[in-house]
């Protein structure tokens, strides 16, 4: 069965400071890995997927599939990046989309 | 374009009573979802609808019923609510790259 981990539930930085969210996963397919977040009172929504290679608001993320992780980066985080973020994968064939335990960032002044 | 319309948006319930979570897409998309969301424990899937017609168990189906009623609904039903259940419900529909879904606003329900 496919499974997503966040580890740290909580992580606060201050601005202008780098962020890593980690996200590992268990799946035996080749998996489609995807950051979705949630900003105060707004829709969860999708931030980047792997198979873009893309960056989105400064975020990237690499799938290592050596280390099943798909960490989440910013080099210098904002406040406006305050949110909780949740990784997600997609089984290879089906309709599946498995989500992780959410990390809330929280980006001090 | 309203996109993933949910309803209601806050429920209380006693414990034992029913209800129906509606939602709908006009996106024309055919995969829909029901997840639900708690603290620490992030989005975890009840149902989904790979199309309209077919309906199939997510991780944590237990106590609860779907119905897709048409492509552009699909509703979530709790036949005898607990306590258990209280949680946020979201919809989702898929759009045309796989795993990216759209989700609704949320749906507070409290069972008390």
């Amino acid at each position: 069965a496919q499974r997503v981990t966040q580890p740290e539930k909580l992580l606060s930085v201050f601005k202008g400071a780098p962020v890593e969210l980690k996200c590992n996963y268990s799946y035996s397919g080749s998996p489609e890995l995807f950051w979705y977040v949630q900003y105060s009172r707004q829709r969860l929504q999708l931030l980047l997927r792997h198979i873009s290679r893309e960056s989105i608001k400064g975020f990237t993320a690499d799938l290592n599939k050596g280390e099943t992780s798909f960490h989440l980066k910013k080099p210098f985080a904002q406040e406006e990046d305050s949110a909780m973020y949740y990784c997600a994968l997609q089984e290879t064939s089906g309709s599946r989309l498995t989500f992780g335990e959410g990390t809330q960032l929280t980006v001090n002044p | 374009n309203a996109g993933v319309t949910q309803t209601p948006k806050f429920q209380v319930l006693k414990t034992g009573q029913s209800m129906t979570l509606q939602c709908a897409q006009d996106m024309n998309h055919n995969s829909m979802y029901w997840y639900r969301q708690d603290p620490g424990m992030g989005l975890r899937l009840i149902y989904y609808s790979a199309s309209e017609g077919t309906t199939d168990k997510g991780e944590v189906p237990n106590g609860y019923n779907v119905s897709r009623l048409n492509k552009r609904e699909f509703s979530l039903r709790l036949e005898s609510a607990a306590p258990s259940q209280t949680s946020v419900y979201f919809c989702a529909s898929r759009g045309p790259y796989k795993g990216e879904l759209f989700f609704g606003e949320g749906s507070r329900l409290t069972v008390l």
